[in-house]
């Protein structure tokens, strides 16, 4: 069972600080990483993907990808009260369905 | 930017009724997706469609459940009869191709069995 592993938080953080997500994930084959973004009663909105080990920067977003260690991350700079959301991390490992995490939630306090 | 359809937002309707949503991806993406989101979880693949054909619907409760994509476009999900258990988010998905592309997800139907 591949399994995907985050913390619920909720993580709080003042505006403006930098938010630290991150996600374990149990298939060393896996090949690609997303991440999501849920407001509450929506649906989820892909913000960012990730193929290769190393960063990937998007505006305020980076995603950090390390196979070895069978972790991602995700990083927001200059946090913002509408940042406040569930951040889903979400792993596909060849021919098997996309796994999704539980998802963590962000509270960015003003 | 083209978004994936999917209609009702909202349904509530009593057990052993008759549900259905429909979901309508972007132009062109070949892999449609229907998941189940139940609060507090994420979402989790009922049934996963390549054009017309069905790639994976092991964890879709067949005995209840049916999808359908005719016409390898829109998509329509059944649930019958409804079970208070089904109440839940029921989203749409859809990407270019089924090989770790990104997927992207419509609205969703929030279903509420009474």
């Amino acid at each position: 069972q591949k399994e995907v592993e985050q913390n619920s938080g909720p993580l709080s953080v003042p505006e403006g600080a930098i938010a630290s997500l991150n996600c374990t994930y149990s298939d060393r084959g896996s090949q690609s990483f997303f991440w999501y973004r849920q407001y509450s009663g929506k649906s989820p909105e892909l913000i960012m993907s990730i193929y290769s080990n190393g960063d990937k920067e998007d505006g305020r977003f980076t995603a950090q990808l390390n196979k070895a260690s069978q972790y991602v991350s995700l990083l927001i700079r200059d946090s913002q009260p509408s940042d406040s959301a569930t951040y889903l991390c979400a792993v596909y490992s060849g021919n098997t369905p996309l796994v999704f995490g539980k998802g963590t939630r962000l509270s960015v306090i003003a | 930017e083209a978004e994936v359809a999917q209609s009702p937002r909202y349904k509530i309707t009593e057990k052993s009724q008759a549900v259905a949503f429909w979901c309508d991806p972007i132009s062109g993406h070949a892999t449609l997706y229907w998941y189940r989101q139940i609060l507090g979880q994420g979402p989790e693949l009922l049934v996963q469609f390549q054009d017309e054909s069905v790639v994976d619907d092991s964890q879709l409760p067949k005995d209840r459940f049916s999808a359908e994509r005719l016409k390898g476009v829109d998509s329509t999900l059944k649930i019958q009869p409804a079970e208070l258990g089904d109440s839940a988010m029921y989203l749409c998905a859809s990407s270019e191709t089924g090989t770790g592309q990104p997927q992207h997800f419509g609205d969703g139907t929030r279903l509420s069995i009474l």
